[in-house]
């Protein structure tokens, strides 16, 4: 099991909002994802990070951030959200121990009118 | 450039009918390989994963995978589909970056398995 979670998971939110979609686990793993993802669609990774006060852009440009501030947590942010920010977003970790395959939350499912 | 692809937007089976959908990739070194399975409104599920050994991988819900050095490919098989198996599939294969290890996934593949 993954234990990892996502909030909220479904937002519909009006152009030029400020949101935070949240992303927390409870297992402690250093490294943590953030992807982007359209309907039925592949994923892109976004963001990334390796622990506390590590975060990297992924490859695929987005205007979000994100912090580490704390293991469990790894939020990302619109401060400006529109249109062009709907999608679905998928937050996943990493066990030290394994292989490279990552474990996904539920996912996060955004709309901006 | 290391990528994975998957040339089948979509597959259909009858129930009770094998099943396979494919995945090729390109990485340079040994490929450390994965696939997931997305249902409707949720994230992704792990299903199973080859990094060295045998070529016939086994994972959850029935799955296996085959893996072949020669075409590069990581194809997922079932040898008896359900309409549950009905949701979209992810191939992944890892990638070093600047910063460790990543995963890159293909553009996944609609099964649609029909009773």
């Amino acid at each position: 099991e993954a234990d990892i979670y996502q909030t909220p998971r479904y937002l519909v939110i009006g152009t030029g909002k400020k949101i935070t979609l949240e992303c927390s686990q409870t297992m402690g793993h250093d490294k943590m994802y953030w992807y982007q993802q359209d309907p039925g669609m592949e994923l892109h990774l976004i963001h990334y990070s390796y622990g506390v006060n590590s975060t990297e852009k992924g490859d695929l440009s987005s205007e979000s951030t994100v912090s580490r501030i704390r293991t469990e947590h790894f939020p990302l942010t619109l401060e400006s959200a529109r249109p062009s920010h709907t999608s679905q977003y998928l937050c996943a970790n990493h066990p030290e121990r394994g292989d490279n395959e990552q474990y996904f939350g539920p996912g996060t499912r955004l709309t901006v009118t | 450039a290391q990528s994975v692809a998957q040339p089948e937007d979509q597959v259909n089976v009858a129930e009770g009918n094998p099943l396979t959908v494919k995945c090729t990739y390109s990485v340079s070194g040994n490929p450390y390989l994965f696939w997931y399975v997305q249902y409707p409104n949720r994230g992704l599920q792990f299903l199973l994963k080859y990094i060295t050994g045998d070529n016939l991988v086994k994972g959850s819900y029935g799955f296996e995978a085959e893996f072949n050095k020669s075409q590069t490919s990581f194809h997922l098989k079932k040898p008896s589909a359900l309409v549950s198996d009905s949701a979209l599939y992810f191939c992944a294969v890892r990638v070093l970056n600047q910063a460790g290890t990543a995963l890159i996934f293909g553009k996944g593949t609609t099964l649609s398995v029909s009773s």
